[in-house]
């Protein structure tokens, strides 16, 4: 059974940074890219980033690049989110997903919980 | 960048019914469209990718057409469990989009 289990959310001050980590079972890890997806409390979706299964590529909406760095580590099935430069609309629910085949931008076919990004003064 | 329009934005349906949601993206994505269902306080789910291809275990009542620009998500007969939110996605080479989302409740 594929399992996402986020975590490190909490509540930042702005300018601030934080980081998140997902703990990934039950798939082979090394062969899937790997992706975050946020949701804004009573908002839509908004793809995050991505990273490829082998770590060599990585990608940003345009809302978050130069501020967030995606990473992931293979030897612990572990992908993690450095968010820095926090803002207030970073405000949200963080989604770690898996991508569905072998692209790197693509589907998410299994999604973890969710851990909450609140960033307030 | 690709922006996706969902339409309409809520729609009042009764158990039994059929449900068309539409997404409309604003240039051609050939068919690299998904949808995902969301209930209240769960992750979405992923139901239709590449347009019309259905998810693993998703229902035969659900399905998606569509190509290009204009897509559709068809609930057969809807179940009072499919009472949701539905979100469209297209995917390119560097960027994912999400559409607003089309919520369907009880009429």
């Amino acid at each position: 059974e594929v399992q996402l289990v986020e975590s490190g959310g909490g509540i930042v001050h702005p300018g601030g940074s934080l980081r998140l980590s997902c703990a990934a079972s039950g798939f082979t890890f090394n062969s899937y890219a790997m992706a975050w997806v946020r949701q804004a409390p009573g908002e839509g979706l908004e793809w995050v980033s991505a990273i490829s299964a082998t770590g060599g590529s990585s990608y940003y909406a345009d809302s978050v690049k130069d501020r967030f760095t995606i990473s992931r580590d293979s030897s612990k099935n572990m992908v993690f989110l450095e968010m820095s430069r926090l803002r207030a609309e970073d405000t949200a629910e963080y989604y770690c997903v898996k991508v569905l085949n072998s692209a790197v931008v693509t589907y998410f076919d299994f999604w973890g919980q969710g851990t909450l990004v609140s960033v307030s003064s | 960048e690709i922006v996706l329009t969902q339409s309409p934005a809520t729609l009042s349906l009764s158990p039994g019914e059929r449900a068309t949601l539409s997404c409309r993206a604003s240039q051609s994505i050939n068919n690299y469209l998904a949808w995902y269902q969301q209930k209240p306080g769960q992750a979405p789910r992923l139901l239709i990718f590449e347009a019309s291809t259905r998810a693993t275990g998703i229902p035969a009542r659900f399905s998606g057409s569509g190509s290009g620009t204009d897509f559709t998500l068809t609930i057969s007969s809807l179940e009072p469990e499919d009472f949701a939110i539905y979100y469209c996605q297209q995917r390119d080479n560097w960027r994912a989009t999400f559409g607003q989302g089309t919520k369907v409740e009880i009429k």
